[in-house]
């Protein structure tokens, strides 16, 4: 079965750090590009940032870039979010997502993951 | 930075069609996908690459886009298909996504 299990969230103070890992099973990881999505509390859905599958970065979302990195484990089938300098309005659930075609990008995300809550506040 | 305009709610009755319309400057000549997303679980991917339905998605739903606007379409709709839609696009190496429409079957 294609599984997407996320861990790592919690409650973290303003300016904090926190790292989401994300554990693929089921399919061949190092095929397909990875990307984290969020949905903040009565927002939509936003996307934060993606890495094709060779490691590379893909690109942020402009209110991410700088204090988010992206990674990836292919060895371990894990992918990972390090959020630096928290701020309140990241407080959201996060979502890792796989995309659908193999070694490319800029298509559909059409496995998700359950989320994982991260919560900002002092 | 990209924009993809989505109504905020729709209304339809069990049975009837639903249309649900995402819109953005020149998106006719992007691909489109379309998520259902229920709260507490994860998103769906229903439509990719403006029409195409993954497995297991049923063929009552159905989409196009074209000049500045992308449709998703629900034919027949079921009470189970209340749930909030997203669309999505890229834009220089950027998804970005609709701000999403609830779907109200009434």
């Amino acid at each position: 079965e294609v599984q997407l299990v996320e861990s790592g969230g919690g409650l973290v103070q303003p300016g904090r750090s926190l790292r989401l890992s994300c554990a693929a099973s089921g399919f061949t990881f190092d095929d397909y590009a990875m990307h984290w999505v969020r949905e903040a509390p009565g927002k939509g859905l936003e996307w934060v940032a993606g890495v094709r599958w060779n490691g590379n970065s893909i690109g942020y979302a402009d209110s991410v870039r700088g204090r988010f990195t992206i990674s990836r484990d292919n060895s371990k089938k894990f992918l990972y979010l390090q959020m630096d300098g928290l701020r309140p309005e990241d407080t959201a659930f996060y979502y890792c997502a796989k995309e659908i075609p193999k070694h490319t990008t800029g298509d559909a995300f059409d496995i998700w993951g359950q989320g994982t809550m991260v919560t900002v506040s002092s | 930075s990209y924009e993809l305009t989505q109504p905020p709610s729709e209304s339809v009755s069990p049975g009837q069609t639903a249309s649900i319309i995402c819109s953005g400057d020149k998106l006719g000549d992007k691909y489109v996908s379309w998520f259902q997303h229920n709260p507490g679980q994860s998103p769906v991917l229903v439509l990719y690459q403006d029409y195409k339905r993954p497995s297991g998605i049923p063929e009552r739903f159905s989409g196009s886009n074209s000049g500045n606007t992308a449709t998703l379409t629900i034919s027949g709709t079921q009470a189970m298909d209340e749930a909030d839609y997203y669309c999505q696009a890229w834009d220089s190496s950027a998804a970005v996504f609709g701000g999403g429409t609830k779907l109200t079957v009434l």
